[in-house]
């Protein structure tokens, strides 16, 4: 089970900052764990990604504004955007992948929808 | 980055069979998913590696993947098949992943 948190409003040039807490204790597992968004009216644009180890890959088109870390001992992993504008606004998604590297997103969480807007 | 290229909208009628493709250079090579998409919901995966089916997901959803184009088919439409389908693949050029634009499914 994965449950994303976070603040449901942030304002422009701002930080937006999520965690997902994942159930089970399947964090240290033999996975990636993923940000997914979908901004209205949009498609879904994967964000980035972290494994247990801490190595991360990230969508170049976020990349300098972008941060995925974990936190083992909670159980949870984090997304941290700065310099927030209109164009965040979506519903943001962890999600698993599951198995090998190139797996699929297997498990995702329910989604939380972030605002930008002063 | 790779690019994943699928139809806005695809139209059928109840019973008939849906073909959603998925274009991107040489996806033969790649191992592509599917995911259904609906409003208010998570996305939920209906095909993974070209052509696996995950428990709980009926059979009238198969895929198939070849050359430049992954195939995403339903037999036998029916009106919960309502959705956005999605593909998707990772790019071990680049250790990204890509989804595909999304193609709306209106069922008639």
């Amino acid at each position: 089970q994965l449950q994303e948190s976070g603040p449901g409003l942030v304002k422009p040039s701002g930080t937006l900052s999520l965690t997902c807490a994942v159930s089970g204790g399947y964090l240290n597992s033999n996975n990636w764990w993923s940000w997914v968004r979908q901004a209205p009216g949009k498609g879904l644009e994967w964000i980035g990604e972290i494994y247990r180890s801490g190595t991360t890959n990230y969508n170049p088109s976020l990349k300098s504004r972008l941060t995925v870390s974990l936190d083992q001992s909670k159980s949870q992993f984090s997304l941290t955007l700065t310099s927030v504008t209109a164009a965040d606004t979506a519903v943001y998604y962890c999600a698993r992948v599951g198995g090998a590297t190139k797996g699929p997103f297997d498990i995702w969480g329910q989604g939380t929808m972030v605002i930008v807007s002063s | 980055s790779f690019v994943l290229t699928q139809p806005p909208s695809v139209s059928v009628a109840p019973g008939k069979t849906a073909r959603i493709p998925c274009g991107g250079d040489n996806i033969g090579s790649k191992s592509v998913h599917w995911y259904q998409k609906k409003p208010g919901q998570a996305p939920v995966m209906v095909i993974n590696y070209d052509s696996d089916r995950p428990s709980g997901i009926p059979g009238r959803f198969s895929g198939s993947n070849s050359g430049n184009t992954a195939t995403l088919t339903i037999s036998r439409v029916e009106a919960e098949d309502e959705a956005d389908y999605y593909c998707q693949v990772y790019d071990i050029s680049s250790d990204h992943r890509v989804f595909g634009g999304g193609t709306k499914l209106t069922v008639l």
